[in-house]
């Protein structure tokens, strides 16, 4: 079975700096897909960024961008000119080819300070 | 274009009694997908839909959980003699079927609290 592991439950950045949150998966499937989604306090999950496997650049999305790692099966966000809008709780997805589930790790509380 | 909206937003009830929850996804998705969120941990996959079909299930969904998407529409997820352990936030989701892995757009959840 697919497992997520995001090792940081907390992190805190100062307004308008860089933050990276981790992420590590554990698969044995060759075709998959990752996702990035941020969940606001007392708000609805929203996705962030996708990344096919499939696909060897990293995905960006304005300030977001992603370090996909294959081999090592590492995925990590990377946010620019971080804002006090980006404080939310983010969550790092699997979704498989085979499977229409997602598979997500615990999350990461993200704090950003003015 | 709307999102996807779930009823009710909050729910309290005592253990034993039954409740159901209602999803309705955003209008041209044929899949809808059904979470559970505990208090520090990511959802869990429940089970999910494609039009009327319930095409799978997870080992969670107990025999007092039961889904139905009647007309491929809307879902209520119903949750029978309720416990304890039952409490948490039930996502739910849709996305269009197409090649590959759909992106999910989730609802923002029902709370359950069982007393």
């Amino acid at each position: 079975a697919q497992t997520v592991t995001q090792s940081q439950p907390e992190m805190s950045v100062q307004e308008a700096e860089t933050v990276t949150l981790s992420c590590t998966y554990d698969t044995s499937e060759s075709d998959y897909y990752l996702f990035w989604y941020k969940q606001p306090p007392s708000r609805q999950m929203i996705l962030v960024i996708r990344q096919e496997a499939y696909k060897q650049q990293n995905a960006t999305e304005n300030r977001f961008s992603v370090n996909f790692q294959k081999a090592a099966k590492s995925f990590s966000l990377k946010i620019s000119d971080s804002q006090l809008g980006d404080a939310a709780m983010y969550f790092c997805a699997y979704g498989s080819s085979g499977s229409e589930k997602l598979v997500f790790g615990k999350g990461t509380k993200l704090t950003v300070n003015p | 274009d709307t999102g996807v909206s779930q009823d009710p937003r909050h729910k309290i009830t005592k253990r034993g009694q039954n409740v159901t929850f209602r999803c309705d996804p955003i209008s041209e998705h044929n899949r809808l997908y059904w979470y559970r969120q505990t208090l520090g941990q990511g959802p869990e996959f429940l089970t999910y839909f494609q039009n009327e079909a319930q095409l799978e299930k997870s080992r969670l969904l107990s025999d007092r959980f039961s889904a139905e998407r009647p007309k491929g529409s809307f879902s209520t997820l119903e949750i029978q003699r309720t416990e304890q352990g039952d409490s948490a936030m039930y996502l739910c989701a849709s996305s269009l079927r197409s090649t590959g892995q759909e992106t999910q757009y989730f609802g923002p959840g029902t709370r359950l609290l069982v007393l």
